[in-house]
């Protein structure tokens, strides 16, 4: 069985600080993990996953998440927020338990970005 | 660049009525999703297409719901009778190879159905 728990609904920043969006998961295997954004009226479009491969995974827009095993996380980090950067993003886990690959999603979380 | 899309982007229907959602895929992909999302829950997995039959189902997925490849374009989700509970965001995705641990869908913006 898998599940994911996105810590926070909302988060807000101000333009030029760090985010961090934060993903906590349960996996019976060897999980993949996703994040996706989702801009308004738009479809949700991937940001980085993380496949087993370097723990620290990079992805578009200067986004990176690093997995961590021991704390069961993958929380979605960049440097600095821009206002572009304001929409939902939803972590997603998959792991291929008893042969099923159906993706779980998070509830989202919706940043928010001041000037 | 290639997308997904969906029609119509917000489709309002009379409970006990059948909806079809429409999706066009990436025209090389070969692997067909419908996700919903209940306003303020959690995308939920529908089901699953490939080579013209279902490859895997959620519980969602009941007698009620069909899906279809009618041509080589277009990608629908049928909801033969509906009810107020189907009220949801409906997302159409895509994916080259059967995704799951290594291989990404793409998604559409989204059919927002009402049902009054």
């Amino acid at each position: 069985a898998q599940s994911v728990t996105q810590l926070d609904s909302h988060v807000s920043v101000s333009e030029g600080t760090p985010v961090l969006l934060r993903c906590n998961y349960s996996s019976s295997y060897s999980p993949s993990l996703f994040w996706y954004v989702q801009h308004p009226n738009k479809g949700l479009q991937l940001l980085l996953k993380y496949t087993s491969a370097a723990t620290l995974v990079k992805g578009i827009n200067g986004f990176e998440a690093e997995f961590k095993k021991s704390e069961t996380s993958f929380h979605l980090t960049k440097p600095s927020a821009h206002m572009s950067d304001a929409a939902e993003y939803f972590c997603v886990v998959s792991d291929l338990g008893g042969g099923s690959y159906i993706p779980t999603f998070g509830r989202g979380t919706s940043l928010i970005v001041h000037p | 660049e290639p997308e997904v899309t969906q029609t119509p982007s917000h489709q309002v229907t009379q409970m006990g009525q059948e909806v079809i959602l429409r999706c066009v895929p990436i025209s090389n992909h070969l692997y067909f999703y419908w996700y919903r999302q209940i306003l303020g829950q959690k995308v939920e997995f529908l089901v699953s297409f490939y080579n013209n039959e279902i490859s895997e189902k959620s519980e969602i997925f009941d007698d009620q719901f069909s899906v279809e490849r009618p041509d080589g374009s277009n990608f629908t989700l049928k909801i033969r009778s509906t009810k107020l509970e189907d009220s949801a965001m409906y997302f159409c995705a895509s994916s080259e190879e059967l995704a799951g641990t290594y291989n990404e869908q793409f998604f559409g913006p989204g059919t927002r159905l009402t049902v009054l």
